[in-house]
């Protein structure tokens, strides 16, 4: 059973636009969903995270929105750059516990 | 300060061989998870030390093992490979798992390809 899902699964955004990456996990008891950036070649990076009890978290062009009742969180990456082409990954957690990853989106951010 | 640190960054192995792999955490760090990823299955967690004690494990086959020494470096051991096992595995360092948020979650090394042929 896939805890996290992930969608869409590619996307493709002119530079200077919006990307957004939609995520749903199953478990309520998830209490850390973390987004992750992957280049080629690299492993995993941290890119920003939240918990259940708050709805909005803003980084810089980094925004993840959290829908608790929907159980369902999102990625939005603002003004997108060529340099932000990479994959993402949602993930979710219990305690900090192994966590569970979507099965990644790969963001191609055009010129 | 160093990252995590994988060693070999690939690995050409035959099927029905045995492979090890090693991790060594960023200094201070003593949880080491590992996570195989493939395209087909993404990012899957096989298991979690911390201070050499198996702390959690995933839902893979026996064939895969590993161990944690007192310096905090893991190794990873995969016996009787199949083509299946051709995937990136990953190995994720924390201070401790409470620490995760703190320290901005889990911080992961480059990978070590595998190739099963």
């Amino acid at each position: 059973q896939q805890q996290v899902k992930q969608s869409p699964q590619s996307l493709i955004v002119q530079k200077g636009g919006i990307s957004i990456i939609n995520c749903a996990y199953e478990n309520t008891a998830f209490d850390y969903f973390p987004w992750y950036q992957q280049f080629p070649g690299k492993g995993p990076a941290l890119l920003i995270a939240i918990r259940p009890d708050v709805s909005e978290k803003k980084e810089g062009r980094f925004t993840i929105s959290f829908n608790k009742s929907a159980k369902q969180f999102s990625l939005h990456i603002m003004d997108s750059q060529p340099g932000d082409s990479a994959t993402y990954f949602c993930a979710a957690s219990r305690n900090f516990n192994k966590f569970y990853f979507g099965s990644g989106t790969k963001l191609n951010v055009k010129p | 300060k160093a990252g995590v640190t994988q060693t070999p960054r690939y690995l050409i192995k035959t099927r029905g061989q045995q492979v090890t792999l090693s991790c060594s955490p960023i200094s201070g760090h003593r949880s080491v998870s590992w996570y195989q990823q493939t395209p087909g299955q993404g990012l899957q967690f096989l298991f979690e030390y911390f201070s050499e004690t198996q702390r959690n494990k995933g839902n893979f086959p026996g064939r895969f093992s590993g161990r944690q020494f007192s310096n905090s470096r893991s190794e990873m051991n995969v016996s009787t490979l199949e083509l299946g096992d051709s995937a990136l595995y990953l190995c994720a360092s924390s201070p401790l798992r409470r620490d995760r948020e703190a320290n901005y979650g889990y911080t992961f090394g480059s990978g070590t390809r595998l190739t099963v042929v």
